[in-house]
C-alpha cells in the first residue's frame, strides 16, 4: 500500500514567520514530488514540484527532498494570512498502466496577522 | 494553453438516483485523466485514471465508473447513488509520467 503522511495540524505561526510543512512516504521508487495549496471550497492548485534530492526555491517557497529518508518538506518564508489553506504534499507512482499522483490527507496552515 | 472544464459545479441527487460527471480537456493531446473525490474534511482519494482512450484504471470501484470516449472527455458514473458518494469530486490531467497534475473547479455532491 503506498502512503503519504503528514500531520494534519493545524499549524500555527505569524505573519512573517517561516512556515515549515512535512511528509514522509512509503514507496522508495517515488521519483517525483509535489506540493499543492487547497483554499476551503475550491480545488487544489500546484505551488512546487521537486525530483531531485536538495532544495528548490521558487520565490517565498522551497522545497526539500531527501529520498533516502523518504521525506519532502514546504518552507513558506515571509508567511501571510492568504498563505493560510490546507497544504497537500503528493507523490508520483509508476503503475502498469500509467503513473498516479497519491495525495497525504494534508496539513491545514493558519498564519495569524 | 490548457483548460480542464467540469460541470456541473454542484450537485444535489436522492439515494438511488443515477449520476453523470463530466470532464473535458482542451490545449493538449492524449492527457493522462483523473477522478479524485475527497469527503468532508478530508484528504484527496483517487477513483480512476487514464492514460488513453478507453483505458481506464480502476482503485475504488464500489458503484462507482469512469469512460473515457474521447481523447479529452473524462465521465465519471454511477447508477445508484448511496449517501456515501456524497463529496467533492475533482477531474484533473496531466501531460506525461511524472508530471504534475492540473485540477478542475470540481463538483460538490450531495447525496439526500
Amino acid at each position: 500500500q503506498k502512503e503519504v503522511e503528514q500531520n494534519s495540524g493545524p499549524l500555527s505561526v505569524p505573519e512573517g514567520a517561516i512556515a515549515s510543512l512535512n511528509c514522509t512516504y512509503s514507496d522508495r521508487g517515488s521519483q517525483s514530488f509535489f506540493w499543492y495549496r487547497q483554499y476551503s471550497g475550491k480545488s487544489p492548485e500546484l505551488i512546487m514540484f521537486i525530483y531531485s534530492n536538495g532544495d528548490k526555491e521558487d520565490g517565498r517557497f522551497t522545497a526539500q527532498l531527501n529520498k533516502a529518508s523518504q521525506y519532502v518538506s514546504l518552507l513558506i518564508r515571509d508567511s501571510q494570512p492568504s498563505d493560510s489553506a490546507t497544504y497537500l504534499c503528493a507523490v508520483n507512482w509508476e503503475e502498469e498502466y500509467g503513473n498516479k499522483l497519491v495525495f497525504g490527507a494534508g496539513t491545514i496552515l493558519r498564519v495569524k496577522s | 494553453s490548457q483548460t480542464i472544464h467540469q460541470w456541473p459545479a454542484t450537485l444535489v441527487q436522492p439515494v438511488g438516483s443515477p449520476l453523470s460527471l463530466e470532464c473535458t480537456v482542451e490545449g493538449t493531446s492524449n492527457p493522462n485523466l483523473y477522478w479524485y473525490r475527497q469527503a468532508a474534511g478530508r484528504g484527496l482519494q483517487l477513483l480512476f485514471y487514464s492514460v488513453g482512450i478507453g483505458q481506464i484504471s480502476s482503485e475504488v470501484p464500489q458503484n462507482l465508473s469512469a469512460s473515457r470516449p474521447q481523447d479529452r472527455q473524462f465521465i465519471l458514473s454511477s447508477k445508484k447513488l448511496l449517501l456515501s458518494d456524497s463529496g467533492f469530486y475533482l477531474c484533473a490531467w496531466s501531460a506525461a509520467y511524472n508530471s504534475p497534475l492540473h485540477f478542475g473547479n470540481g463538483t460538490r455532491l450531495t447525496v439526500t
